[in-house]
């Protein structure tokens, strides 16, 4: 069955840099938009960031913008989310979704804390 | 920049029927934004209930529909079940990307 398994999160210092993971499993990966969606402690959701079936058309958040890059490769099935420049603001539970027409599946998150 | 509004909180009694809205801050919602529900509990990823304004998902039931109400989207719940008790967001596909609206926490009592 479709399984989106995210992984890489931590606490991580201002101004520093992580990377996360998102691993697909039960479909073709390279079929699919894939995105990074954040929520901040109690509060909503934001769409960070999506890719294209190749790589291309990348959207970006402003919120991220500059700091934040999307990247996968389709022969490891992955997503990933380069975060430099992190900030106390960035902390939160990123979480991996597959877009068909909506965010059909998603990861079970992995937490991102930025504190000093 | 244009913010996706919701209802901050509601309430429904069990049994009842509730309607979330999903509004602009500026300008009218329509079918050419998309729209979507997501049904989140507490320390779960969401899931969608409605996408393309009015197609459920695989597996929602059929008391959640969604529709457009005058220049909202909105997702209507009929007969409410204390499982319901969760908070919903709306998603706009919008010319800057796709945009969460805030989120209404629903409570059923």
């Amino acid at each position: 069955q479709v399984q989106l398994v995210d992984s890489g999160g931590g606490l991580v210092k201002p101004g520093g840099s992580l990377r996360l993971s998102c691993e697909a499993y039960g479909f073709t990966f390279s079929n699919y938009y894939m995105t990074w969606i954040r929520q901040a402690p109690g509060k909503g959701l934001e769409c960070l960031a999506y890719i294209g079936t190749t790589g291309s058309a990348m959207y970006f958040a402003d919120s991220v913008k500059g700091r934040f890059t999307i990247s996968r490769d389709n022969t490891k099935n992955s997503l990933y989310l380069q975060m430099d420049s992190l900030r106390a603001e960035d902390t939160a539970v990123y979480y991996c979704a597959r877009y068909g027409e909506h965010f059909d599946y998603w990861g079970q998150g992995t937490l991102v804390t930025v504190s000093s | 920049q244009t913010v996706v509004t919701q209802e901050p909180s509601l309430s429904v009694s069990p049994g009842g029927t509730v309607t979330l809205t999903c509004g602009l801050s500026s300008g009218s919602v329509s079918t050419s934004y998309y729209p979507a529900w997501y049904q989140q509990t507490p320390g779960r990823s969401p899931r969608t209930l409605i996408y393309n304004t009015n197609t459920r998902s695989s597996g929602v039931p059929g008391r959640f529909s969604g529709s457009i109400l005058g220049n909202k989207a909105a997702l209507t719940i009929t007969g409410a079940r204390a499982d319901d008790e969760s908070d919903y967001y709306c998603v706009l596909h919008m010319g800057s990307g796709i945009t969460f609206g805030g989120g209404t926490k629903l409570t059923v009592l």
